[in-house]
């Protein structure tokens, strides 16, 4: 089945270390984004990529980094630089600037 | 820059219609989708616009208006189960280089009674 896939679902790690949300896709979209969704509001662009080895920054790029090295995955991470990481984090990709963006099941960030 | 408003918060009767505004601001816009977001889960794909008009699928239709930067999300025939948050995204390519970004509002959180 194809699909796009994040994980973990939940994830918990301590203040001032880094984190890597994984994303992977099989639908052979050549675009993929992350979003961050904090409760009760809309979802947030973090970073985008149209082609391999090219990638955009978003709306809340600061204490985010992301590669795109391969087609089908587009890793996140969450540096300690980022003040406030636990959110929910959302990864979606689509065929470049046509059609609906298909979303992964979302991994939740706690850090403490 | 992008600006993308919706209402924050709706509620209506079972068995009745809503209709959900959205108006946005955009530079090369390329599209606008509707999604639907139950509490805790992924968003999932309701309705896509690109052309001015009417677009209708079951008991949801959406419309859009490139020259007024607006669209609405019509449900209709509302049940228990359409109680969630409904999101308004554009589609745009602000400079070439950069390809097609989605940006997404803040969301619609409708509560069906019955």
């Amino acid at each position: 089945d194809g699909g796009i896939t994040q994980s973990p679902k939940y994830l918990f790690r301590k203040e001032g270390q880094n984190v890597t949300l994984s994303c992977e896709q099989n639908l052979n979209h050549d675009a993929m984004y992350w979003y961050r969704q904090d409760p009760g509001q809309g979802l947030r662009l973090i970073y985008y990529s149209q082609i391999v080895n090219d990638f955009q920054k978003g709306d809340i790029a600061e204490g985010y980094s992301v590669s795109r090295e391969k087609k089908e995955s587009f890793p996140l991470t969450v540096t300690s630089a980022q003040k406030n990481p636990t959110a929910f984090y959302l990864c979606a990709s689509s065929i470049g600037g046509q059609g609906e963006a298909f979303f992964g099941q979302g991994t939740r960030l706690t850090v403490v | 820059g992008q600006n993308i408003d919706q209402p924050t918060e709706m509620t209506a009767t079972e068995g009745a219609i809503v209709q959900i505004n959205c108006t946005y601001q955009t530079s090369g816009f390329n599209g606008l989708f509707w999604y639907q977001q139950h509490a805790g889960e992924a968003p999932t794909f309701l309705s896509y616009n690109v052309l001015d008009g009417l677009e209708e699928k079951g008991r949801f239709s959406s419309f859009l208006s490139r020259s007024k930067g607006y669209s609405y999300l019509l449900l209709k025939e509302l049940q228990m189960k359409d109680s969630a948050s409904y999101l308004c995204a554009v589609r745009s390519a602000p400079y070439k280089a950069a390809g097609n970004k989605l940006t997404f509002g803040g969301g619609t959180r409708v509560l069906v009674k019955p």
